[in-house]
C-alpha cells in the first residue's frame, strides 16, 4: 500500500464548477497536510498548508483534514481554466523537510 | 532575479557523459533540496541541504553527486547515468527545521540516452 494515494485523473469540469480533490493515507503520524498546484512545465507551488485537523479557507480553496479517516480535501469554488494543473497533496509528520507527496490529480476546466 | 532558478531547462545526456545541474536561491532561505519526478510517480526526495550541510540523502545511486558551496546554491553532479534516470529534477528551499513551506524552481528535463 502506497503511503498517499491519490487518483491520477484527469478530472475535467465545466468553468463555475466546484471541485474537490482528495487524498487518503496510511501514517496516523502525519499531521502537517499541504496543496501544492504545478502547471506544466513548471515546479509546484504552495496552496494550502494545514497543521493537524480541520478546514483552511483562502479566497475559493478550502483545504480540509479528516484525521480518523486518514483523508485530506482541497476543494475549488467557482473553478476557473487558469485553475487548470496538476494538484499534488504533501503531508509530513516532521515538518517542511521530510514531506510524502501523492502522485497528483491533473485538473482541466473548460470555458 | 527572484525565487529558485534552475538551469538547464533542458538536458540530454549520454550514458558516459558528465553533466551538472544548477540552483540558485535568492529568498534568504538556508535550506536546500533536491527532488526527483518522474511521470506517474510522487516526487521523491534525494537529498538535504541545511547551512551547506547534507542532512539527508535518500538512498541515492552515487551516479548523483550532489554539492552546496553555500545557502544560496546547489548542484547535482550527474556522470554514467542511466535511462531510467530522466526526470524532471527539481530544486527547493526553505527555512531550516521545521521552518517553513518549500519553494520549487521550474526544474530540469533531463534525457538519459
Amino acid at each position: 500500500q502506497k503511503e498517499v494515494e491519490q487518483d491520477p485523473g484527469p478530472l475535467s469540469v465545466p468553468e463555475g464548477a466546484i471541485v474537490s480533490l482528495n487524498c487518503t493515507y496510511s501514517n496516523s503520524a502525519f499531521q502537517y497536510f499541504m496543496w501544492y498546484r504545478q502547471y506544466s512545465r513548471k515546479g509546484p507551488e504552495l496552496l494550502m498548508y494545514t497543521y493537524s485537523s480541520g478546514n483552511k479557507e483562502d479566497g475559493r480553496f478550502t483545504a480540509q483534514v479528516d484525521k480518523s479517516s486518514k483523508y485530506i480535501s482541497l476543494f475549488i469554488r467557482d473553478s476557473q481554466p487558469s485553475d487548470s494543473a496538476t494538484y499534488l497533496c504533501a503531508m509530513s509528520d516532521t515538518g517542511f523537510q521530510k514531506l510524502v507527496f501523492g502522485t497528483g490529480t491533473r485538473l482541466l476546466v473548460s470555458p | 532575479e527572484t525565487g529558485v532558478t534552475q538551469t538547464p531547462r533542458h538536458l540530454v545526456m549520454g550514458m558516459t557523459n558528465k553533466k551538472s545541474l544548477k540552483c540558485e536561491q535568492h529568498l534568504g532561505h538556508n535550506a536546500m533540496y533536491w527532488y526527483k519526478q518522474s511521470a506517474k510517480k510522487p516526487l521523491e526526495l534525494m537529498f538535504v541541504y541545511n547551512f551547506k550541510e547534507q542532512t539527508e540523502n535518500n538512498s541515492v545511486p552515487s551516479r548523483f553527486s550532489p554539492e552546496c558551496p553555500n545557502s544560496s546554491h546547489l548542484f547535482l553532479h550527474l556522470h554514467t547515468l542511466q535511462p531510467e534516470d530522466s526526470a524532471l529534477y527539481l530544486c527547493a528551499s526553505s527555512q531550516e527545521g521545521i521552518g517553513g513551506p518549500l519553494f520549487f524552481g521550474s526544474g530540469t528535463q533531463l534525457s538519459v540516452l
